[in-house]
Formats: C-alpha cells, sequence, structure tokens
C-alpha cells in the first residue's frame, strides 16, 4: 500500500531554511489524478494548510506563506520536497506531507487529503 | 482565528449521539465547495473520517455520518464508544482566499 514518509533536519535556526522531502513508497507521484501537498501543525494547535504541487509543475501555495515557500518534485525518486525560507519560532510545528485525492471529474479544489505521512517534528531554534 | 469555526470542545457518554459543527461563510462552505471531516489521535496524522460531505471511506464505521447545509456541516456520532475520544477537524476550500483551510478542531471527550 502506498505510504508517505517525512525526512530532515528536526532542529533549525532562525532566519535559516527549513527543508524537508516526502518520499512515497509503493507508488508514483506521477498520477494525473493526485495532487501532493504540505500541512503543518504547530504544538497544541490546528491544521494549516501550506502548498500543494501536481507533477506537472501546477503549484498552489497558501497567500500566507507564499513568498517563503518553495515545493519541487522528483518523479525519478518519488519524492517532492518542501523549502521555508526566514524561519521563525512561529514555525515550530508538525510538518506532514499528505496526497490530495477526489472525484477526476470535479475540480480539485473539492479534494481532500486522502493519505498522510506520520509527520515531523521541527523546532526553530537558536 | 480559523475561517472555519468549529466548537473546542464536545463530550457524551458511551452509546450516546454527539455532533460537531462546523461553521462557514458564502466564500467557502456557502459557495459550494465541499466539507471532509479528519480524525486525529494523540501523536498521529489525522485520517479522513467523511469526504465529500457525506461520504465515507471503507473502514469508515456507518455510525459516523457527515451533513452539509448552507454555510455549515456536520459530523454526527452515534453509540459512542471509547475509541471515538479525538481531536475531529473539518477541512474545505476558501475561494476568497485562495487557500484549502482547516477548521480550528474540536475535541471530543467519552465521558
Amino acid at each position: 500500500q502506498l505510504q508517505l514518509q517525512e525526512s530532515g533536519p528536526g532542529l533549525v535556526k532562525p532566519s535559516e531554511t527549513l527543508s524537508l522531502t516526502c518520499t512515497v513508497s509503493d507508488g508514483s507521484i506521477s498520477s494525473s489524478t493526485n495532487y501532493w501537498g504540505w500541512i503543518r501543525q504547530p504544538p497544541g494547535e490546528g491544521l494549516e494548510w501550506i502548498v500543494t504541487l501536481h507533477y506537472t509543475g501546477t503549484t498552489y501555495y497558501n497567500p500566507s506563506l507564499k513568498s517563503r515557500v518553495t515545493i519541487s518534485a522528483d518523479t525519478s525518486k518519488s519524492q517532492f520536497s518542501l523549502k521555508l525560507t526566514s524561519v521563525t519560532a512561529a514555525d515550530t510545528a508538525v510538518y506532514y506531507c499528505a496526497r490530495q485525492s477526489g472525484p477526476p471529474t470535479i475540480a480539485a479544489r473539492h479534494w481532500y487529503f486522502d493519505l498522510w505521512g506520520r509527520g515531523t517534528l521541527v523546532t526553530v531554534s537558536s | 482565528q480559523s475561517v472555519l469555526t468549529q466548537p473546542p470542545s464536545v463530550s457524551g457518554a458511551p452509546g450516546q449521539r454527539v455532533t460537531i459543527s462546523c461553521t462557514g461563510s458564502s466564500s467557502n462552505i456557502g459557495a459550494g465547495y465541499d466539507v471532509h471531516w479528519y480524525k486525529q489521535l494523540p501523536g498521529t496524522a489525522p485520517k479522513v473520517l467523511i469526504c465529500g460531505n457525506d461520504n465515507r471511506p471503507s473502514g469508515v464505521p456507518d455510525r459516523v455520518s457527515g451533513s452539509k447545509s448552507a454555510t455549515s456541516a456536520s459530523l454526527a456520532i452515534t453509540g459512542l464508544q471509547a475509541e471515538d475520544e479525538a481531536d475531529y477537524y473539518c477541512q474545505s476550500y476558501d475561494s476568497s482566499l485562495s487557500l484549502w483551510v482547516f477548521g480550528g478542531g474540536t475535541k471530543l471527550t467519552v465521558l
């Protein structure tokens, strides 16, 4: 069964760049009917969508984070990656990668996150 | 402050029925965007419970149901069990903000 796994440093210094990779096992990210995204959850708080990518390059960003976020995909490795620049303590969170799916007959705006990685805690601290 | 408003907490005794509301606006739920619900146990990733307003993915028991009306949606759980104790989140899309949005989450306590 397809699984997602986040990887990357658990500690990042303020003003530096947070870099995470999501590896999709037993599956491919080159599916026309799936999007791939990142969601984060600060400790004790709710969920915040960050960015979504389709393997063709179509990308959707959370406007409040767009200036600091980069997402990319490596279809040969079934991986997609997140970079968040100029981090502060407010970026401390559990970061999840997730697959976004839905009926191909309706717009992706209606889709949901049907498969999630286990999440990785990233702490921003000096 | 979340675009989708959920009660911070709800509770119920085993066997009872509880509902969790998710209130939005004309730019998200009221605009016709689907509402989805997730269940999150402590220390784990969210799992989809209801998709497309009222559809249960395979493996979700039929005592869980979702509904949507105007600018709000609801999640109902009947025959409450200890395993239902978790955080629940609604999710939709907001066309005014151009982003996928989550509710603030509701903690369900089984008394």
